[in-house]
């Protein structure tokens, strides 16, 4: 089945620097990437996604790349703020079915 | 903006007990699936749930668990008989054709 490997575990950056997460995923049948949020205690609220005939999508300060013959995809937030502070979850899928998660990143942004 | 809403929001049980976790999911979509979170760990995907019958499962989701979806709003997850490993938060998620999953605030449930 899917497995999902996501590093680092813990990122901690200076407030205005980017942030850099890295996902990677067994199953080359994978077409949607999505990337979760989550602040302490509250659901995860979707960020971006991108599916698997595009190499890259951008939304403001944050963006995605994927590599689908390396199988890797990333997570790039730009011009970090303190509400960027909060665990960010990568997960992969092959159908509207079921989504395989990443361990989660716990995002601290320094002031 | 509609959205997923989950009742309740916290139930502390007796191992052994049944539990029924409620959710009313987003009424235009079609696709319904349960996750769970233990507490600092990542979101592990239990069932989902389509045209009225699970369409997938992990190995997470043994006997002891069933969905229903019993009228046109409400999806339904029973444990049947909790043990002290199932406290967890519990989040219900829908999706429209395309993917995107919208989640609820979740349950937290509490075996003791």
């Amino acid at each position: 089945g899917e497995n999902v490997e996501q590093h680092p575990s813990t990122l901690s950056v200076q407030e205005g620097d980017s942030a850099v997460i890295k996902c990677t995923y067994s199953d080359s049948a994978s077409n949607y990437f999505p990337w979760y949020k989550q602040e302490l205690g509250k659901r995860p609220q979707l960020i971006i996604d991108i599916r698997s005939n595009v190499g890259e999508k951008k939304d403001q300060r944050i963006a995605v790349t994927l590599n689908k013959t390396a199988k890797h995809f990333s997570l790039h937030i730009t011009e970090t703020q303190p509400e960027d502070s909060a665990v960010y979850f990568c997960a992969a899928s092959r159908s509207n079915y079921q989504l395989i998660w990443g361990a989660g990143t716990k995002l601290i942004i320094k002031p | 903006e509609p959205e997923v809403t989950q009742t309740p929001s916290h139930q502390v049980t007796q191992m052994g007990q049944e539990v029924i976790l409620r959710c009313v999911p987003i009424s235009n979509h079609l696709y319904f699936y349960w996750y769970r979170q233990i507490l600092g760990q990542k979101v592990e995907f239990l069932v989902s749930f389509y045209n009225n019958e699970i369409s997938e499962k992990s190995e997470i989701f043994d006997d002891q668990f069933s969905v229903e979806r019993p009228d046109g709003s409400n999806f339904t997850l029973k444990i049947r008989s909790t043990k002290l490993e199932d406290s967890a938060m519990y989040f219900c998620a829908s999706s429209p054709m395309d993917g995107e999953l919208f989640f609820g605030e979740g349950s937290r449930l509490t075996v003791l």
